[in-house]
């Protein structure tokens, strides 16, 4: 959706270098900040999450950091692995549309070992 | 619990032919979301449920799209007539709450030829 952009659309890394994924939202009330990932057909899975309360989270080798007042959110994935490669979605929740999640277009990423 | 259960996997059909999609959510969960993904246009949500009751359904994209849910444990998403822009992964996802995790089903791969 057009609220939240996500950037890169395309990642490539070697094996153990870190990944980091942006995205931007439009809505200053925006509150839940969740990432999916989907391997190649199959179906999206949350990995983390983030609420407007804190500005970071960290789950062993994946983490979200929260900026509300440049209004941006990353994902980072450090010593990347093979089964890393997959697409991410990050989603943020639009007030403007009754608080329905609304989702980036996804970044492709590929791990090379 | 087996988590979220679509029906059927893939379905072909031919162009003006009612096509079906189904999900069983997970038990208790009160929320209840149609998702169709393409490559052009992502994860767009189509329709959402509040313990059966359709909240919001401005992501509908015609009159030839209808869901509905009977009960806690079912529902239906319809097209009638199928054109072949339709042809999409759509998934089902249910939540406990608004802004909690979804959890995916498998998704249903729909071709229209």
């Amino acid at each position: 959706g057009e609220n939240v952009e996500q950037h890169p659309s395309t990642l490539s890394v070697q094996e153990g270098d870190s990944a980091v994924i942006k995205c931007t939202y439009s809505d200053s009330a925006s509150n839940y900040f969740p990432w999916y990932k989907q391997e190649l057909g199959k179906r999206p899975q949350l990995i983390i999450d983030i609420r407007s309360n804190v500005g970071e989270k960290k789950d062993q080798r994946i983490a979200v950091t929260l900026n509300k007042t440049a209004k941006h959110f990353s994902l980072h994935i450090t010593e990347t692995q093979p089964e890393d490669s997959a697409v991410y979605f990050c989603a943020a929740t639009i007030m403007e549309y009754g608080n329905k999640l609304v989702f980036g277009a996804g970044t492709i990423l590929r791990v090379k070992s | 619990d087996a988590g979220v259960i679509q029906s059927p996997r893939h379905e072909v059909t031919e162009m003006g032919q009612e096509v079906t999609l189904r999900c069983k959510p997970i038990s208790g969960h009160d929320y209840l979301f149609w998702y169709r993904q393409t490559m052009m246009r992502g994860l767009e949500l189509l329709i959402y449920f509040n313990n059966n009751v359709p909240i919001d359904d401005s992501g509908m994209p015609e009159d030839r799209f209808s869901a509905k849910m009977p009960n806690a444990s079912f529902s239906t998403l319809k097209i009638q007539p199928s054109e072949p822009r339709d042809s999409a992964v759509y998934f089902c996802a249910s939540a406990p709450g608004r802004s909690e995790k979804l959890f995916f089903g498998s998704g249903t791969q729909l071709s229209v030829l």
